[in-house]
């Protein structure tokens, strides 16, 4: 079974743009989760899309947003991009709805976003 | 809100030598998941193992095992028989159960950064 695809692997935006980031969970997969990772602020969630729906959001500002779709395919979307938004952006998908009994997030390759 | 300790920035070990890796957290919950993830230089997040609060038992899976310790909020990771390709940042995360509504999410620690001596 394929694992958790993510695209681009990698990424360079200027600052003032958008950008859109893509995952594809594991076959089978209706929940993705969004984190981005950066050196000073280590691991953060993002939001988490189940059904098309999200279920769940960080503390992060109105610029970050997500989707899902029917197909449980989840893009990402930053839009006025800042210098700080340079981070390595993780998705991960899950059977059931995170933090559900038995559930386990498998993680992608990650897209690396640099900001210029 | 939760939090995840990991107290040891970088540890090293011989090859073919034990290590065990700390890590602590705080909680109010009673019930929960804690998570030993790994990431080598290519940055794919790996799952190297999982534990459920309310299991006695301690997780094992073949040279990774841990030591759950529920009272002192302690859940280190012990890697037998380290082999090169355990070279890695090794990621302690705990996770409320569903139902605790905006806690769901994964919370990881800073991350130990391990290396293997041939």
């Amino acid at each position: 079974k394929a694992g958790v695809t993510q695209t681009p692997r990698y990424l360079i935006k200027t600052r003032g743009q958008q950008v859109t980031l893509s995952c594809s969970p594991i076959s089978g997969h209706r929940s993705v989760s969004w984190y981005q990772q950066t050196p000073g602020q280590g691991l953060q969630f993002l939001f988490e899309y189940f059904s098309e729906t999200q279920r769940n959001k960080g503390n992060f500002p109105g610029r970050f947003s997500g989707r899902q779709f029917s197909n449980s395919r989840s893009e990402m979307n930053v839009s006025t991009l800042e210098l700080g938004d340079s981070a390595l952006y993780l998705c991960a998908s899950s059977l059931g709805l995170a933090g559900s009994r038995g559930e386990t997030q498998y993680f992608g390759p990650g897209t690396r976003l640099l900001v210029l | 809100a939760q939090t995840v300790t990991q107290s040891q920035p970088e540890m090293s070990v011989q090859e073919a030598e034990t290590v065990t890796l700390s890590c602590t957290y705080d909680t109010s919950e009673s019930d929960y998941y804690l998570f030993w993830y790994k990431q080598p230089p290519s940055r794919q997040m790996i799952l190297v193992i999982r534990q459920e609060a309310y299991k006695q038992q301690n997780a094992t899976e073949n040279r990774f095992s841990v030591n759950f310790q529920k009272a002192a909020k302690s859940f280190s990771l012990k890697i037998s028989d380290s082999q090169l390709g355990d070279a890695a940042m090794y990621f302690c995360a705990y996770r409320s159960p569903r139902g605790n509504f905006g806690n769901e999410k994964l919370t990881f620690g800073t991350g130990t950064r391990l290396t293997i001596i041939p």
